[in-house]
């Protein structure tokens, strides 16, 4: 069974960093890219990047560039999403996805809380 | 970026009652669309695939329909674990935009 269990709920201060991870199982990992999609509290989904874990490649969407960065490490099966300076503003859900036929897998989401 | 406008943004229906909803994208896109379904806490779940593939385990009230830039969703009997929220995706080019979203309601 193909599964994507993510790491667990962060509350944080404005200015600190964070990485959260995104483990596959259940499949050959460097097969497939992961995306990761955001979710402010109550709004839209938003697509925020992409990774190829067979060599690292990555894209962004312009709203991301340059605020977050994408990594994966293979030899774990796990893929990272992280911040260098955390806003408010990062306050939101963050899930994983594995792109299939489109986006078929999906973790259980990571709750992102910043605050002061 | 492509552009994927989604309508209607709400919708009250009834269970039975067959919806429709639509996403034009700002520029052509051949099939590279998804639709997903979320539900409140939940993560989103794949419902179509290459604008009018089932999913796996979907059922068949589900359908999809569409190229180029105008695709729509079509659930033909609602039941009630139908109502949620339902996007659009393109995949067609980098990068990946949702659709608004349409929050499906029991009237």
């Amino acid at each position: 069974e193909v599964q994507l269990v993510q790491s667990g709920a962060e509350v944080k201060k404005p200015g600190e960093s964070l990485r959260i991870s995104c483990k596959g199982s259940g499949y050959s990992f460097t097969s497939y890219w992961i995306s990761w999609v955001r979710q402010m509290p109550g709004k839209g989904l938003e697509w925020m990047g992409r990774i190829d874990p067979s060599d690292s490649y990555t894209n962004y969407s312009p709203s991301f560039q340059g605020h977050v960065t994408i990594s994966a490490d293979k030899s774990i099966s796990t893929a990272y999403l992280q911040w260098s300076s955390l806003k408010a503003s990062d306050t939101a859900m963050y899930y994983c996805a594995r792109r299939g036929y489109s986006y078929e897998n999906w973790g259980q989401g990571t709750l992102v809380t910043v605050s002061s | 970026a492509i552009q994927m406008t989604q309508s209607p943004s709400s919708l009250s229906a009834s269970v039975g009652d067959r919806v429709t909803i639509t996403c034009r994208a700002s520029q052509g896109i051949r099939n590279d669309l998804g639709w997903y379904q979320q539900k409140p806490g939940k993560a989103p779940k794949l419902l179509i695939y290459a604008a009018s593939s089932l999913q796996s385990g979907v059922p068949s009230r589900f359908s999809g329909s569409g190229s180029g830039t105008d695709f729509t969703l079509t659930i033909s009997s609602l039941q009630p674990e139908d109502f949620a929220t339902y996007y659009c995706l393109q995949d067609y080019n980098y990068p990946h935009t949702f659709g608004q979203g349409t929050k499906l309601e029991i009237k």
